[in-house]
């Protein structure tokens, strides 16, 4: 069975601290998609990253970066120097090949940053 | 204007009504999903379409119904509504592209019903 668990409910930072978000899944398939969304508090979701599988390279896109790494079947996001507008409910995702946007969602991390 | 529109946006309806969410996309693309979220849950798949003909139950379909009236147009309907379906509800769409690089997938800006 296919699951994501973001152990981490709610998070708590003051602004400028980095802050690393949790996501580790579990799949039979070889090859699979893993997706990081933002809910902010108006509610829509906001698509950040989706990584395939077979592809192990970190990426980094401003002061967001992810880990992913196979070995531990996580996924982890990483915030630095937080700011305020970052706060909202981060989700971790999975999908598998061909099941187009049937996703498997973990259940969210409510990142709070204060200033 | 929004790729995937949802409506209403905000309902409240009261225990045993019916009430019917819509989801039209621009897109063109063939697959289209509704979801539900609960906080501390994440979302849930509720049913799915790959195509005009084609329906699938999600995950928690039970007490949920669908529609695929055309390529653009998938409605989720509540027949006789419950409280437990209190929650935010999500229609999402891709594209119907098979192979390793993956899709994206366009979420609508979400519909909250209430069930009172």
């Amino acid at each position: 069975a296919q699951k994501v668990t973001q152990a981490q409910t709610e998070i708590s930072v003051v602004e400028k601290e980095d802050v690393t978000l949790d996501c580790v899944y579990e799949t039979r398939d070889t090859t699979y998609y893993l997706f990081w969304y933002k809910q902010p508090p108006s509610g829509e979701l906001v698509f950040l990253i989706r990584r395939n599988s077979f592809d192990e390279q970190n990426e980094i896109s401003g002061r967001y970066s992810w880990n992913f790494q196979k070995s531990t079947s996580s996924f982890n996001f990483t915030i630095t120097a937080s700011q305020v507008v970052d706060s909202a409910v981060y989700f971790c995702a999975l999908g598998g090949y061909n099941q187009g946007g049937k996703l498997i969602f973990g259940q969210g991390t409510e990142l709070s940053v204060k200033p | 204007d929004a790729d995937v529109t949802q409506t209403p946006r905000n309902r409240i309806t009261k225990t045993g009504k019916r009430i019917m969410l819509e989801c039209s996309q621009t897109k063109g693309h063939d697959r289209m999903y509704w979801y539900r979220q609960d906080p501390g849950l994440g979302l849930r798949l509720i049913y799915y379409s790959f195509d005009v003909k084609d329906i699938n139950k999600g995950e928690i379909s039970d007490g949920y119904s669908v529609s695929r009236q055309a390529q653009a147009k998938f409605s989720l309907s509540l027949e006789s509504a419950i409280p437990n379906q209190t929650a935010l509800y999500f229609c999402a769409t891709n594209e119907n592209r098979q192979g390793h690089s993956g899709n994206t997938i366009y979420f609508g800006e979400g519909s909250w019903l209430t069930v009172v």
